[in-house]
């Protein structure tokens, strides 16, 4: 089974307005963490903003707030007043368990387009 | 935020010859390295996990052989292609989480590797 799922493989939006990324994940493990990137044309990973399992309050940074639903195992990204840079791909990850070395399992990414 | 960087970030080689990619953690220690491949419009999938001192641990499927990793110090991980073939073009990304750090892992700008 996917451990990362996203299902938007692209997605438009109006300049200014708000969007929704899609991420869902399965684990076990009840130590995790959630992570989004955004990667624009240059093909450089940009983090977004991060998430941990047993972090009480939904992660924001910014313009970018996480919507953590734990018990549906979701964690859409919310990105509010779109500008026209926000167009890149943006990639959900998951790191199970708490250790350093762990590595990040990739979603399959979105697409977002932003319109002027 | 910490810094990775990668050297060639674009390299063009004739097919059977062996190129060697470096990442680098700037200012920090990083016992630990991740790496990735990304083919054209897909995810990142991990290759193999680098470790400072220590053999690589590489993901199912991936030739050990073929893309050797060398972790010799703890800013220092590279990747070398052997015997490249027009298969292995692909942006391959490189990733390190300082150690006693946050949660945040750094990614380096990619390597797009193009073999004739």
């Amino acid at each position: 089974a996917q451990k990362i799922t996203q299902t938007q493989p692209g997605m438009f939006v109006q300049e200014k307005e708000a969007v929704t990324l899609d991420c869902t994940y399965d684990t076990s493990d009840p130590s995790y963490g959630l992570f989004w990137y955004k990667q624009p044309s240059s093909g450089e990973m940009i983090f977004l903003i991060y998430q941990g399992s047993y972090d009480q309050q939904n992660a924001t940074e910014g313009r970018y707030s996480l919507n953590f639903q734990k018990a549906r195992k979701s964690a859409n990204l919310v990105i509010s007043a779109s500008q026209l840079g926000d167009s890149a791909m943006y990639f959900c990850a998951m790191r199970e368990g708490n250790n350093a070395g762990n590595m990040l399992t990739f979603g399959g990414g979105t697409r977002l387009m932003v319109k002027p | 935020g910490a810094v990775v960087s990668q050297h060639p970030s674009r390299v063009i080689c004739k097919s059977g010859t062996s190129v060697k990619i470096e990442c680098r953690s700037l200012d920090f220690q990083a016992t630990t390295m991740f790496w990735y491949r990304q083919f054209p419009k897909q995810s990142l999938m991990l290759m193999a996990t680098s470790n400072e001192g220590s053999k690589a641990t590489y993901e199912q499927g991936v030739e050990k052989d073929k893309f050797l990793i060398n972790h010799a110090s703890l800013t220092l991980s590279t990747l070398t292609v052997t015997s490249a073939h027009p298969e292995d073009s692909s942006f391959y990304i490189c990733s390190a989480r300082s150690w006693g750090g946050g949660n945040e892992q750094f990614f380096g700008p990619g390597t797009r590797l193009t073999v004739l």
